[in-house]
C-alpha cells in the first residue's frame, strides 16, 4: 500500500525567502508524482505533474523535482510572497498496469505561512 | 471550461439522516473522482467512475455510501443514516481518461453530522 509522508506540517518564512518543501513515498511504481495547493476551505488546485520518465517540471517560481528511485518529490519555491501561504499537498499516482490516473494517494500536506 | 462545481457547498445534519451531494465535472472530462478530507488530512479516494460505470471503490466507502453516475455526466454521492464520524469535506474531481492527464478539483462539499 502506497504511503505518502510530508514533514513538517507546517512552516514559516519571511517574504522573499527561497525554500524547499519534501515529500516522499514509499511505492516507487509510481506513473507520476503531482503537487497541489489547497487554501483553506477550498478544493485543490493542481501546480506541477511530474511524470515517472521525468526528473522535473517547472512553472513560473515552482520547480518540482522526482527521484523515484530514492521516493522522494520536492517542490521548491523561489521568492516567496505573502500570495504563496496556503497548504501544498503531493500526491501519487499508481502504475499504468494497477490503474494510472486513477486513485491519487495524497500525503497530509505543508501547511506554509509567508510572513510579509 | 466552468470548472467542477459540487452543490450544496455546506451541509449540516443530524445523525441518522440521509445526505445526498452533487458533483458536475468539467464537460469533457470522463473520469470522476470522490475523495474524502477530514481536518489536517490529505483527501482520501472513495470512488471513480469512468463514464457511467464505477470503476473501483475504496473499503472507505462503506455499505452506507453510494455513488452513482447514471449518464456519465453529473454525479452523486449519497451517505445513509449518517453517523458523526462522516464529518468531512467532500471532494469530487474530474479527469480526461488520458494518462498524465491531472485531475481538476470541485470546491468540496463540508459536511457537518451532528
Amino acid at each position: 500500500k502506497q504511503e505518502v509522508t510530508q514533514i513538517p506540517a507546517a512552516l514559516s518564512v519571511p517574504e522573499g525567502e527561497n525554500l524547499v518543501l519534501n515529500c516522499s513515498f514509499t511505492d516507487s511504481a509510481i506513473y507520476n508524482l503531482q503537487w497541489f495547493r489547497q487554501d483553506p476551505g477550498k478544493g485543490l488546485t493542481s501546480l506541477l505533474l511530474i511524470q515517472s520518465s521525468q526528473r522535473e517540471q517547472t512553472s513560473g517560481r515552482l520547480n518540482a523535482s522526482l527521484d523515484k528511485s530514492s521516493g522522494r518529490s520536492t517542490l521548491y519555491i523561489a521568492a516567496s510572497q505573502p500570495g504563496d501561504s496556503a497548504t501544498y499537498l503531493c500526491a501519487a499516482s499508481p502504475t499504468l498496469f494497477t490503474g494510472a490516473n486513477s486513485k491519487l494517494t495524497f500525503g497530509k500536506g505543508i501547511t506554509l505561512s509567508v510572513r510579509p | 471550461d466552468t470548472g467542477v462545481s459540487q452543490d450544496p457547498r455546506h451541509k449540516i445534519t443530524k445523525r441518522g439522516q440521509n445526505v445526498t451531494f452533487r458533483c458536475d465535472p468539467i464537460s469533457e472530462h470522463n473520469r470522476l473522482y470522490w475523495y474524502r478530507q477530514t481536518l489536517g488530512q490529505g483527501p482520501e479516494f472513495l470512488t471513480y467512475f469512468q463514464n457511467e460505470a464505477q470503476l473501483e471503490k475504496s473499503r472507505l466507502l462503506s455499505d452506507r455510501f453510494s455513488a452513482e453516475r447514471p449518464k456519465g455526466s453529473f454525479s452523486t454521492l449519497e451517505i445513509q443514516r449518517t453517523e458523526q464520524g462522516d464529518s468531512a469535506m467532500y471532494l469530487c474531481a474530474s479527469s480526461l481518461d488520458r494518462v498524465q492527464e491531472t485531475q481538476y478539483f470541485g470546491p468540496g462539499t463540508r459536511l457537518l453530522v451532528l
